[in-house]
């Protein structure tokens, strides 16, 4: 079984501050790494998907990195909203394998 | 708007009883996955399917089985529910090497 691991598993950060988490994955056999955000009561959705060593993506506010070579994804989010609160998973495909492993995911909550 | 359709947002059973829970997409998607999650652990893989009749084991098949007879529904059975296997339920869909999942908004199954 390939482990996904995501830190912290849970975050409170008042309106306005910038935050970060991490997923850290097997760096042999990449092939992709998502990140979903999940709200309460909705389904999960895709934010990024990264392939390559050293890819950046952007959406608004939030971005993330990639480091394949090491094993770890970042994912940062600038000046939160209480609208950000959700949680956020990784998730890991590997070259050979058709499923998706998930790390356990960062609660983020934020306060107005 | 492209969906992924779970039938029963809620269930609740008893132990022993046969369950169903059914999942249908419209994305023409050839990848269908079920998934549980519960607290702390993150989205773990049940089952999953490459194709109409095709069925491979996740990482926690052990009290499940699967049936994929049309492309666009993909069901997961329990013979016999037990109490552990309480939990939310979340079917999803990936077209073939595009590898992003489109999730359904999840079934929260209660066994008493």
């Amino acid at each position: 079984i390939l482990n996904v691991e995501q830190s912290p598993q849970s975050l409170h950060v008042q309106e306005g501050d910038s935050t970060n988490f991490t997923c850290s994955f097997p760096s042999s056999n990449f092939y992709a790494l998502h990140w979903y955000r999940w709200e309460t009561a909705k389904s999960p959705e895709a934010l990024f998907v990264m392939t390559l060593n050293g890819d950046e993506k952007k959406k608004g506010r939030i971005s993330a990195t990639l480091n394949t070579k090491e094993g770890y994804s970042y994912l940062y989010i600038k000046g939160s909203q209480p609208e950000d609160s959700a949680t956020y998973l990784c998730a890991f495909t590997g070259y050979n394998n058709n499923d998706m492993r998930f790390g356990a995911g960062t609660r983020l909550t934020v306060k107005p | 708007d492209v969906k992924v359709t779970q039938s029963s947002r809620y269930l609740v059973k008893r132990t022993g009883e046969k369950v169903f829970l059914e999942c249908v997409q419209d994305m023409d998607h050839e990848n269908m996955f079920w998934y549980r999650q519960d607290p702390g652990l993150g989205l773990r893989l049940i089952y999953f399917s490459y194709d109409v009749k095709m069925k491979e084991k996740g990482d926690i098949p052990e009290g499940y089985s699967v049936s994929r007879e049309k492309k666009e529904r993909f069901s997961l059975i329990l013979e016999s529910a037990s109490t552990n296997q309480t939990s939310m339920y979340l079917c999803a869909s990936s077209a073939r090497g595009d590898g992003e999942l489109f999730f359904g908004e999840g079934s929260r199954l209660t066994v008493l």
